[in-house]
């Protein structure tokens, strides 16, 4: 089946320091989604992308849909005590005919330092 | 709230009782599916359905488990004998479209077996 490698796996930073996480995979998918899930709740969507090469933003979020369709990236910029949390790359075949459930990577933990 | 609804936020069962877990989707979404979380894990695809139609169940356990979306009311994802092995966190997440749709989830039923 698909897998989806998420990097890194977990991050320290300071508050104000700019984010980047990536997600790469064995197989193409046609659609990326990146989610970010807080303790005790599900995941709260952040970003669409469904074009390879294309570049959304959604305020101090930016993510990238590779040329190959098989990774993307995630760019969080002067990050804040609120950003803490578990973020999840996430890709979709989207075919008629083929599995339309999500594949998720394992995720990447934000931890903030004031 | 129109977002995706799901009761019990938390279910405990004993070995060998029956888990139902409710899932009711966004307003104007036809299209509901669940996920499995297990600790320190991403989500894993169970299964997705339409109004009376599993479309796809490639994810779900071969036995023990079955998932239903009726004409009216909710979706219920059902789990006869449970076993410790089925504690987790089950998502529910719904979309407007099928194949392309960005998918929306619940916060989850948090299910312990004893």
């Amino acid at each position: 089946g698909q897998q989806l490698n998420q990097s890194p796996q977990s991050m320290f930073i300071q508050e104000g320091e700019d984010v980047s996480m990536n997600c790469t995979s064995s197989s193409i998918f046609n659609t990326w989604l990146w989610y970010k899930q807080d303790p005790g709740e599900g995941p709260v969507l952040l970003i669409a992308l469904y074009k390879a090469g294309e570049l959304t933003s959604n305020g101090r979020l930016t993510a990238q849909f590779g040329i190959t369709r098989k990774d993307s990236f995630l760019n969080i910029s002067a990050s804040i005590p609120s950003d803490v949390g578990i973020y999840f790359c996430a890709g979709q075949l989207g075919t008629r005919g083929g599995a339309d459930g999500l594949t998720f990577g394992k995720g990447t933990h934000l931890i903030i330092q004031p | 709230n129109a977002g995706v609804m799901q009761n019990p936020r938390h279910l405990v069962r004993r070995r060998g009782q029956e888990a139902r877990l409710r899932c009711s989707p966004m307003k104007g979404h036809s299209h509901v599916y669940w996920y499995r979380q297990l600790p320190e894990e991403g989500l894993k695809f169970m299964v997705y359905l339409q109004k009376e139609n599993i479309i796809d169940e490639s994810g779900m356990p071969k036995e023990r488990f079955s998932a239903e979306f009726p004409k009216e009311g909710p979706s219920i994802l059902r789990i006869q004998q449970v076993v410790r092995g089925d504690s987790a966190a089950y998502f529910c997440a719904s979309s407007l479209q099928g194949y392309f749709g960005e998918q929306y989830f619940g916060p989850g039923t948090r299910l312990t077996v004893t």
